[in-house]
């Protein structure tokens, strides 16, 4: 149980184009989602955390306007990556928290989406 | 403030070889304790948890003891494999106010078990 899965694995995009990263929780119910990126050989950077049904809440630093989140349902969540250029290159990866069935302290993480601007 | 330091990589081990990677927090509260692993090209996955003080958490030969009076964590395994290689997060849940639910990793500690 509590399986978190992302589309796509990997995706390769020119500069200036938006490129969107979905999150699923399989098998439970995500109350929350979070998103986080990381860069080669380096820890996880949080960058938003969502709450279904309403606006994600972003870290310091991190441009809401160019990283739209969405939480639409208890089981989907959007990171859509705005105008993108070859420093958002990275890999992105969500994890979801959540009730009934499953640790509502424990994030389960996606495989990830590595993101290459070109 | 809330923060996870781990030891400093890489390790490099035989098979066979006893695992120790140390891992200490600072937390507000009582936080949930809890050890990542990534393989490479992958997302993380839980390898164990301690919720409370003096909990052991365990999986796949892996076990970490929640330390509330040293505030330590530490990964242990007693004989890795080569398949062990990867690399290990701490973390720890943030116990209140507005980072509830968010998690405080460590650094990432890279393993890499040769035969």
């Amino acid at each position: 149980g509590a399986v978190v899965s992302q589309h796509p694995s990997r995706v390769i995009c020119k500069s200036g184009t938006s490129v969107k990263i979905e999150c699923r929780s399989l098998d439970f119910q995500a109350t929350t989602m979070f998103w986080y990126r990381q860069f080669p050989k380096q820890s996880l950077m949080l960058m938003a955390t969502s709450n279904e049904g309403s606006k994600a809440t972003y870290e310091q630093g991190v441009e809401k306007d160019k990283f739209l989140i969405n939480h639409a349902s208890l089981t989907l969540s959007t990171l859509t990556v705005t105008s993108a250029h070859p420093e958002d290159s990275s890999f992105y990866i969500c994890s979801a928290s959540g009730q009934r069935g499953v640790s509502t302290d424990t994030q389960y993480f996606g495989p990830g989406t590595r993101l290459t601007v070109l | 403030g809330n923060s996870v330091t781990q030891m400093e990589g890489p390790v490099t081990l035989s098979e066979e070889a006893f695992l120790t990677i140390n891992c200490t927090y600072t937390a507000t509260g009582y936080p949930s304790l809890f050890w990542y692993v990534q393989y490479p090209g992958e997302g993380l996955q839980l390898l164990l948890k301690a919720t409370k003080a003096d909990d052991k958490g365990s999986n796949k030969g892996f076990e970490a003891t929640y330390r509330k009076e040293t505030t330590s964590f530490h990964l242990e395994k007693g004989s890795v494999q080569v398949s062990d290689s990867a690399v290990y997060f701490c973390a720890h849940s943030n116990a209140g106010g507005t980072s509830y639910g968010k998690l405080t990793f460590g650094q990432g500690t890279i393993l890499t078990v040769h035969p």
